[in-house]
């Protein structure tokens, strides 16, 4: 069946980019989201992207979607330390419809 | 900035007994969601609902589960009687429109049943 599927870890050094990668396989996904959980917090909505959308850059955020290789990614730039949590990459093509990577881990290393 | 809040934070029960989680969706949100998250696991669908009644339900959402809004602002969550398999941290969303929009998630309820 379809599945989201994203590596579980990321280390970074702060300051530097990070890059956190989705793959999904229903090309009938109409949005793609990415959502960051902190410990003991709820799932807080970065950003999401049309799949009539290439690109979409907010401020540090920037997301590319290749829907040709069904493959979703976020980077973070200048990433610092309170960047460090869980990066969810998540599709619908309804919102009944959702759903969810395993979730990245992003540390980030002073 | 509206958020949607869920409490209590953390609910403790013993196998059989009910549990009401409780959810406040953003108040121009018409469309509201509760979904699970098992430790280790990934984040599941459990239920919709919208101009109360619920939309779509998913296969773990069984006869021992039911939603209610009980009023203007709640949106809550039941387990008739609770199993040790139902711990996880259960996720309330809203959003403005079904398709259209984003879901907000609120900061979750870890449920412990022993």
């Amino acid at each position: 069946g379809e599945d989201v599927e994203q590596s579980l870890f990321l280390s970074v050094r702060e300051g530097d980019s990070s890059v956190i990668n989705c793959t999904y396989t229903d090309s009938s996904s109409t949005y793609l989201y990415w959502y960051k959980q902190e410990p003991g917090a709820g799932l807080q909505l970065l950003t999401y992207i049309f799949s009539n959308m290439d690109m979409k850059q907010d401020q540090r955020l920037t997301v590319l979607l290749n829907k040709k290789d069904k493959h979703l990614s976020l980077r973070i730039a200048d990433t610092q330390t309170g960047d460090s949590a869980i990066y969810f990459c998540a599709e619908s093509i309804t919102a009944d419809d959702m759903r969810f990577g395993a979730g990245t881990r992003l540390t980030v290393k002073p | 900035e509206p958020e949607v809040t869920q409490t209590p934070s953390h609910q403790v029960t013993q196998m059989g007994q009910e549990v009401i989680l409780r959810c406040v969706p953003i108040s121009n949100h018409l469309y509201f969601y509760w979904y699970r998250q098992i430790l280790g696991q990934k984040v599941e669908f459990l239920v919709s609902f919208y101009n109360n009644e619920i939309s779509e339900k998913s296969e773990i959402f069984d006869d021992q589960f039911s939603v209610e809004r009980p009023d203007g602002s709640n949106f809550t969550l039941k387990i008739r009687s609770t199993k040790l398999e139902d711990s996880a941290m259960y996720f309330c969303a809203s959003s403005w429109t079904g398709d259209n929009s984003p879901l907000h998630f609120g900061n979750g309820t870890r449920l412990t049943v022993t």
